[in-house]
């Protein structure tokens, strides 16, 4: 069974610049989160989705970050513009369902912002 | 609100020794509780779990039972291998919506 896919794994970009993070949750899974994890630090939760609606994003930087799901699989996570605060792990985790249970994490894309 | 509290790294043993990681927390009502494992160049793992009180996870040697009067959750394993080496996660989830708060995480290096 594939695990949780995300891409891309680096990303360097200059302060201002937007970048997309794309993530790709295990088939099944309906239940879909973002976390950012800052150096030496715990994920910590940006948004969660319920099939294709958000249902938690209460920690997200509305103001510069946005996320989607569309048909309720595939999850794109963007910043427009990035500071240099932003520098940091963004991780993408899917589980079958909403109660406490495992959830599956990806790789996680690695963004630098100069 | 609710919060994990894990000691802070790193943790350097030779193998085969004994290991404990401590992690409490804060939380309201009966919370579930896990261990997670991040190895170099990798995600996230589950590594452990325990749903109420005085249960006990256990995986790869590792465990940790749920002690409630302690508001507790300690990692433990008896014999660690070079191959245990990576940061640990010690995390919490409630009931409603699956929301997973961590602890800070402690990094873990076994030294042969």
């Amino acid at each position: 069974e594939a695990g949780v896919v995300q891409s891309p794994r680096y990303k360097i970009i200059e302060k201002k610049q937007p970048v997309a993070f794309w993530c790709n949750p295990i088939s099944g899974h309906n239940t879909l989160y973002w976390y950012r994890q800052n150096l030496g630090q715990g994920p910590e939760l940006l948004i969660r989705y319920e099939n294709e609606e958000a249902v938690d994003d209460s920690q997200l930087p509305k103001d510069r970050f946005s996320a989607e799901r569309l048909k309720g699989v595939d999850s794109t996570l963007k910043i427009q513009p990035a500071e240099l605060g932003d520098s940091a792990v963004y991780l993408c985790a899917s589980s079958l369902d909403p109660a406490p249970g495992e959830q599956f994490f990806g790789p996680g894309t690695r963004l630098t912002v100069l | 609100g609710n919060s994990v509290t894990q000691m802070e790294g790193p943790v350097t043993l030779s193998e085969e020794a004994f290991l404990t990681i401590n992690c409490t927390y804060t939380a309201t009502g009966y919370p579930s509780l896990f261990w997670y494992v991040q190895y170099p160049g990798e995600g996230l793992q589950l590594l452990l779990k325990a749903t109420k009180a005085d249960d006990k996870g256990s995986n790869k040697g590792f465990e940790a039972t749920y002690r409630k009067e302690t508001t507790s959750f300690h990692l433990e394993k008896g014999s660690v291998q070079v191959s245990d080496s990576a940061v640990y996660f010690c995390a919490l989830g409630k009931a409603a919506g699956n929301k997973l708060t961590f602890g800070g995480g402690t990094r873990v290096l076994v030294k042969p």
